[in-house]
C-alpha cells in the first residue's frame, strides 16, 4: 500500500530565516505530487504540482520554490520566510496521468514569528 | 464566483442524527467528484469518490451527484462523535492535474 510522509510535523521560524519541508511517498511509482497550504479556516490552496523528476509548476507567485530531486521526494523551500507564510503545508500524491484523485500527507503546521 | 461552493457551518447535530453536506458549483467540466474528511490538525482523507451523476454508497455514507444542477452532497446516517470533523468537497475534470476543493464544512456531532 501506499504511504505518504511529510516533516517536521511543527516547526516555528523566525521572519527572514530559510525554509525546508520535505515529501516522501512509497508504494509507488512516478506520481504526481504536490504541496498545499491551508491557511485557518479556509480552504486548499495549490502552491505547485510536479509530474516527474525536475518538472515543477507554480500556481502562485511567492517568495517559496519546490523541487523534485527524486521520483518520490518533493521538496518545499523558501530563502526568506515572511510572516505571511504561516499555515498548514500539506503534500499529496496522485496517480501519474491522473489529477483527480489525491491522497494527502500528515502535513506540517509552520508559524513564522 | 468561486468555482466551489460550501458553507463553512459550523453544522452541529445530536448523535444519530442524518447529516447532509452540500457543495455547488459552477464548471460544467467537472467529472470526478470526491469528498475528504479532515480532522483536527491532521491531512484529509479521502472519504468517497464519485464519477459523473449518480449516488455511491459506503457504510453509513452517501454521495449524491446532480451534473444538472451542479450540485454534491454527502449524507451520514446514524452520525457518531467520532464523524465530528471538517468536511472538504473537491472534483476535477478529465484528464486534470489540478483538484478544486471547497473551503470545507466543520461538523461537530454531540454525544
Amino acid at each position: 500500500s501506499q504511504t505518504i510522509h511529510q516533516w517536521p510535523a511543527t516547526l516555528v521560524q523566525p521572519v527572514g530565516s530559510p525554509l525546508s519541508l520535505e515529501c516522501t511517498v512509497e508504494g509507488t511509482s512516478n506520481p504526481n505530487l504536490y504541496w498545499y497550504r491551508q491557511a485557518a479556516g479556509r480552504g486548499l490552496q495549490l502552491l505547485f504540482y510536479s509530474v516527474g523528476i525536475g518538472q515543477i509548476s507554480s500556481e502562485v507567485p511567492q517568495n517559496l520554490s519546490a523541487s523534485r530531486p527524486q521520483d518520490r521526494q518533493f521538496i518545499l523551500s523558501s530563502k526568506k520566510l515572511l510572516l505571511s507564510d504561516s499555515g498548514f503545508y500539506l503534500c499529496a500524491w496522485s496517480v501519474h496521468g491522473s489529477g483527480e484523485t489525491q491522497y494527502f500527507g500528515p502535513g506540517t503546521r509552520l508559524l513564522v514569528l | 464566483q468561486k468555482e466551489v461552493e460550501q458553507d463553512p457551518g459550523p453544522l452541529s447535530v445530536p448523535e444519530g442524527a442524518i447529516v447532509s453536506l452540500n457543495c455547488t458549483y459552477s464548471n460544467s467540466a467537472f467529472q470526478y467528484f470526491m469528498w475528504y474528511r479532515q480532522y483536527s490538525r491532521k491531512g484529509p482523507e479521502l472519504l468517497m469518490y464519485t464519477y459523473s451523476s449518480g449516488n455511491k454508497e459506503d457504510g453509513r455514507f452517501t454521495a449524491q451527484v446532480d451534473k444538472s444542477s451542479k450540485y454534491i452532497s454527502l449524507f451520514i446516517r446514524d452520525s457518531q462523535p467520532s464523524d465530528s470533523a471538517t468536511y472538504l468537497c473537491a472534483m476535477s475534470g478529465t484528464g486534470g492535474f489540478k483538484t478544486i476543493f471547497g473551503a470545507g464544512t466543520r461538523l461537530f456531532v454531540k454525544a
